[in-house]
C-alpha cells in the first residue's frame, strides 16, 4: 500500500462544476497535511494547508478526517484555470523528516 | 525577491557523463530537498539536508550525490551510475523538516 494514495483521474468537469478529490494516508501519526497544485511541466506550488477543523480559501475547501485517515479538497465553481494536477502531501512523522507526496489527481475543466 | 533558483532549465548530456544541477535559495531555510519526477509520475525523494554539512538519503539515492557546504546551496550530481537519469529534477526548501516546502522551477535533464 502506498503511504499517500490518490485517484490519478483525470477528472473532466465543465466550467462552474463542483469537484472533490480525496487522498488517504497510511500513518496515523501524521501531523501536517497540504494540497499542492502542479501545472504541466512546472514546479508544484502550495495551494493550502489542511487544518484539523477544516479550512476554506475562496472556492477551495480542505477537510481532514483523522479517524479514516483521509483528506479532501473541494473546488466550487470550477474555472478553466483550475486545470492542473493536485498533489496530496503529508508529514508522516516517521524518522525521516521530510514530506511525502502523493502521485497527484489530474483535473481538466472544460468550457 | 526571495526564492529558489535552479539552473540550468534544460540540460543535455551524453550517456556516461556526470552532471551537476544547481539549487540556490535565499529564503534562509535550513532544510533543502531534491526530487525526481518522471512523466505522469509523482515526486520521489533523492536526498535531503536538514542543516549545513549534513544530508540523508531519500528513496532513490543510488547514482546521485549531494553536498551542503553552505546554507543557501544544495547541488545535486547525477553520476554515470544512475541507470536512467532522464527526468525532471526539482529542488525544494523549508524552514524545517516536515514544514511547508517551496520549490524551484526545476531542471529537465535529458541523457542522449
Amino acid at each position: 500500500r502506498k503511504e499517500v494514495e490518490q485517484d490519478p483521474g483525470p477528472f473532466n468537469v465543465p466550467e462552474g462544476a463542483t469537484v472533490a478529490f480525496n487522498c488517504t494516508y497510511s500513518n496515523s501519526a501524521s501531523q501536517s497535511f497540504f494540497w499542492y497544485r502542479q501545472d504541466c511541466r512546472k514546479e508544484p506550488k502550495l495551494l493550502m494547508s489542511v487544518y484539523s477543523s477544516g479550512n476554506e480559501d475562496g472556492r477551495f475547501t480542505a477537510q481532514l478526517n483523522r479517524a479514516s485517515q483521509y483528506i479532501s479538497l473541494l473546488i466550487r465553481d470550477s474555472k478553466l484555470s483550475d486545470s492542473a494536477t493536485y498533489l496530496c502531501v503529508v508529514n508522516m512523522r516517521t524518522g525521516r523528516r521530510a514530506l511525502t507526496f502523493g502521485s497527484g489527481t489530474r483535473l481538466q475543466v472544460q468550457p | 525577491d526571495g526564492g529558489i533558483t535552479q539552473s540550468p532549465k534544460y540540460l543535455f548530456r551524453k550517456e556516461g557523463q556526470n552532471v551537476t544541477l544547481s539549487c540556490e535559495q535565499n529564503l534562509n531555510h535550513d532544510a533543502m530537498y531534491w526530487y525526481r519526477q518522471d512523466p505522469g509520475q509523482g515526486l520521489r525523494l533523492i536526498y535531503y539536508s536538514q542543516i549545513v554539512n549534513d544530508f540523508q538519503k531519500g528513496d532513490i539515492a543510488e547514482g546521485y550525490s549531494v553536498s551542503r557546504e553552505k546554507k543557501e546551496s544544495f547541488p545535486l550530481t547525477v553520476t554515470s551510475a544512475q541507470k536512467n537519469p532522464t527526468a525532471f529534477y526539482l529542488c525544494a526548501s523549508s524552514y524545517g523538516g516536515g514544514d511547508t516546502q517551496y520549490f524551484g522551477p526545476g531542471t529537465r535533464l535529458t541523457v542522449l
